[in-house]
C-alpha cells in the first residue's frame, strides 16, 4: 500500500521568504507525484506533477527517489500563494487514484 | 463553466435517511473517481470508474454506500441509513487515459458537496 506523508499542518512564512513544503512518500513501485493546491473557496487543482518538471507561479518539486520524497520549493513567497497545498500520489499501475497527504496550510504574511 | 460540477453543494440530512449525490465529469473524460474528505485531511479514495464500470472500491465504502455510472457519463453516491461519522466533503474527479502510455492526464476536481448529518 502506498502513503504520502506531509509532517506540518501550518507553514507560515514573510512575504519574499523562501518557501519549502515536504512531502514523503511510501510506495515500493515507480509512483507518480504531484502537487494539488486549495485557494480559499476554490476548488482542489492540480500545481504541478513530476514528470512534467516544469515551474508553475514559480514553484518546482523534484522527485528524489532515494529519499522518497517530492518536496515543493519557492524562492520568493508571495501572499497570493497562501493557500492548502496537498501532495498526492499515483501508483504505476491498476486504478491510479490518487492517495493524498494530509496537506499543508502556507500562509505568506505581508 | 465547463469543469466538472457536483449537486448538490451541501447537504443536510438526519441520522438514517438516504441521501444521493451528482458528479457531472468533463465530457470527454472516461475516468471518474470519488473521494471523502474529513476536516484536517486529505481527500480519501472511494471508489472510481472507467466508463461504466466499476473498477474498483476501497474499503472505506461501506455497504450503506453504493456508486453508479449508468451510460458512462455522469455518476451518482448513494449513502443509505446516514450515520454521523458520514459527515464529510465528498469529492468528484475526473480524468482521462492517453491510450499510448496508459499514464492518466491529470484529474480534474468538482467544488464538493459537503454533508452534514445531524
Amino acid at each position: 500500500a502506498q502513503r504520502v506523508t506531509q509532517p506540518e499542518k501550518l507553514l507560515s512564512v514573510f512575504k519574499g521568504a523562501p518557501v519549502e513544503l515536504k512531502c514523503n512518500y511510501s510506495y515500493s513501485g515507480s509512483p507518480e507525484l504531484f502537487w494539488y493546491v486549495q485557494y480559499s473557496r476554490q476548488r482542489l487543482q492540480l500545481l504541478l506533477r513530476h514528470i512534467s518538471r516544469e515551474s508553475i507561479k514559480g514553484f518546482t518539486a523534484d522527485l528524489n527517489k532515494g529519499e522518497t520524497s517530492f518536496h515543493l520549493k519557492k524562492p520568493f513567497a508571495q501572499e497570493e500563494d497562501s493557500a492548502m497545498y496537498y501532495c498526492a500520489l499515483s501508483p504505476d499501475t491498476g486504478r491510479r487514484a490518487l492517495t493524498f497527504g494530509s496537506g499543508t496550510r502556507l500562509q505568506v504574511q505581508p | 463553466d465547463t469543469g466538472v460540477s457536483q449537486d448538490p453543494r451541501h447537504k443536510i440530512t438526519k441520522r438514517g435517511q438516504n441521501v444521493t449525490f451528482r458528479c457531472d465529469p468533463i465530457s470527454e473524460h472516461n475516468r471518474l473517481y470519488w473521494y471523502r474528505q474529513t476536516l484536517g485531511q486529505g481527500p480519501e479514495f472511494l471508489t472510481y470508474f472507467q466508463n461504466e464500470a466499476q473498477l474498483e472500491k476501497s474499503r472505506l465504502l461501506s455497504d450503506r454506500f453504493s456508486a453508479e455510472r449508468p451510460k458512462g457519463s455522469f455518476s451518482t453516491l448513494e449513502i443509505q441509513r446516514t450515520e454521523q461519522g458520514d459527515s464529510a466533503m465528498y469529492l468528484c474527479a475526473s480524468s482521462s487515459i492517453y491510450t499510448l502510455t496508459g499514464k492518466n492526464t491529470e484529474a480534474f476536481f468538482g467544488q464538493g458537496t459537503r454533508l452534514t448529518v445531524v
